[in-house]
């Protein structure tokens, strides 16, 4: 089966940085996304890696180590708006999607 | 404007009962998913299709069933709803069926009593 492991919540001031990690061991690797998740809301894509390092798009940022099994979302300048919960999933050796139960992000002004 | 839009947007449903979950996508995708999302479970998949005329079972297929007539529909039936059923249900599509990016619908919160 597929483990994937990330916190359940995080709380950060507006303007700060938070970083969320997520750790995974599944049956092959062929990607890890990064999707966000407003409330009552659909996932969206925010980001996809699959080679080692880091990936910049504008304040957010996701960075993969594949040989430790462990990638992370960087949020910078926080915004009251990047409250939601965000989602790491791992694309296993079928191509199918494993996603973890998800992190909510609380930003207090 | 595209996307993907699924029906209803929620809907209470007595125990027993026989339930179909519309999805239809206009953006020519091949593959499509149905996903519930249960608190602290994140989304597991139920079934998929890579493409028109084939499915696939997922983590979670016990209980629904699904069809692929077309690219752009893929309904999802509860033969006899039961409360475990419970959950919110998003359809999604990709343009092929490997690591491509997936767009999700709006989901439909479903509720067996």
């Amino acid at each position: 089966g597929q483990n994937i492991d990330q916190p359940t919540e995080m709380t950060a001031t507006e303007g700060a940085i938070v970083q969320i990690n997520c750790t995974y061991q599944t049956s092959g690797f062929n990607g890890l996304f990064w999707y966000q998740q407003h409330a009552g809301e659909a996932p969206t894509f925010l980001s996809y890696n699959v080679l080692d390092g880091l990936e910049e798009k504008g304040r957010f940022s996701s960075f993969l180590s594949r040989s430790k099994g462990y990638s992370y979302l960087l949020l910078k300048e926080l915004q009251m708006k990047d409250s939601a919960s965000y989602l790491c999933a791992v694309v296993s050796n079928d191509y199918k999607l494993s996603f973890g139960a998800g992190t909510t992000v609380t930003v207090r002004a | 404007i595209a996307g993907i839009t699924q029906a209803p947007t929620s809907q209470i449903l007595a125990a027993g009962r026989r339930m179909t979950l519309r999805c239809t996508q206009d953006m020519r995708h091949n593959a499509m998913y149905w996903y519930r999302q249960d608190l602290g479970l994140g989304l597991r998949l139920i079934h998929y299709s890579n493409t028109a005329g084939t499915t696939g079972k997922g983590e979670v297929p016990d209980g629904y069933s699904v069809s692929r007539a077309n690219t752009d529909d893929f309904p999802l039936t509860l033969a006899s709803a039961v409360p475990s059923q419970t959950s919110v249900y998003f359809c999604a599509s990709s343009a092929g069926g490997g690591a491509d990016t997936q767009y999700f619908g709006p989901g439909t919160r479903l509720t067996v009593l």
